[in-house]
């Protein structure tokens, strides 16, 4: 069974730096075709692709976020770990990873982790 | 922001069919890159329902259809459910954006 969870503070600061940390089972992050992507949703919003990780190592950003945010893994951890800088209050939002099945026509996400709450406020 | 178009609800009587469309444009469903739909019930992550236009994973009921056609994508759900209510969003590839790209939303309710 493949599952994901994640894992990090609940609150932080304005200007902080958010780890948050992706655990997997079931599955090894060296597999090929399969990847790991944060997802963020602010409440009552829309779903907003944030960051992925490939099984080469290979990683890819949110144009709009890439100068904010480094993901990276640990394959004998089975963890992937990102990091945002900055906070601001309008980061707060659920953060999912997912695992991602990748395709020449554009992989897609499962399956996702449970989610985690993060608010940004002083 | 999103850059995939979806009607913020539809809704349906239990056993009507309801269709919800996602809009793209040339650098996305236009470019021909697949489009996957996920169902997120209230207050938990979302599940992939669709995945490569049409295909169902195992479990998912045969009452849920997709399609594409040009820039654009439906997904259908005939004999509608009280459990399917529940917010769906559709997913895709982007290549001026170089990333993954989700659609704005659709909350069904089922009336």
């Amino acid at each position: 069974q493949v599952t994901l969870k994640e894992s990090g503070p609940v609150l932080v600061k304005p200007t902080e730096t958010l780890t948050l940390t992706c655990t997997v089972s079931g599955f090894s992050l060296s597999n090929a075709r399969m990847g790991v992507s944060w997802i963020r949703q602010p409440p009552g919003k829309a779903l907003e692709w944030l960051a992925h990780i490939f099984s080469n190592d290979e990683k890819s950003y949110s144009t709009s976020l890439k100068s904010r945010l480094t993901i990276s893994k640990d394959t004998s951890k089975s963890q992937v770990v990102l990091t945002m800088t900055n906070m601001d209050p309008v980061d707060t939002a659920t953060y999912y990873c997912a695992r991602m099945t990748d395709s020449s026509r554009g992989g897609w996400f499962d399956p996702w982790g449970q989610g985690t709450l993060v608010t940004v406020s002083s | 922001q999103s850059v995939l178009t979806q009607p913020p609800s539809v809704s349906g009587a239990p056993g009507q069919r309801v269709t919800i469309s996602c809009t793209g444009s040339s650098s996305n469903i236009g470019a021909g890159y697949d489009v996957h739909w996920y169902q997120q019930l209230p207050g938990t992550a979302p599940k992939l329902l669709i995945y490569g236009n049409s295909n169902r994973p195992s479990g998912v009921p045969d009452r849920f259809s997709g399609s594409k056609s040009g820039t654009s994508a439906s997904l259908a759900i005939s004999g509608l459910q009280a459990e399917d209510e529940a917010d769906y969003y559709c997913q895709s590839y982007d290549s001026s954006l170089s990333g993954y790209v989700f659609g704005t939303g659709t909350k069904v309710t089922v009336l």
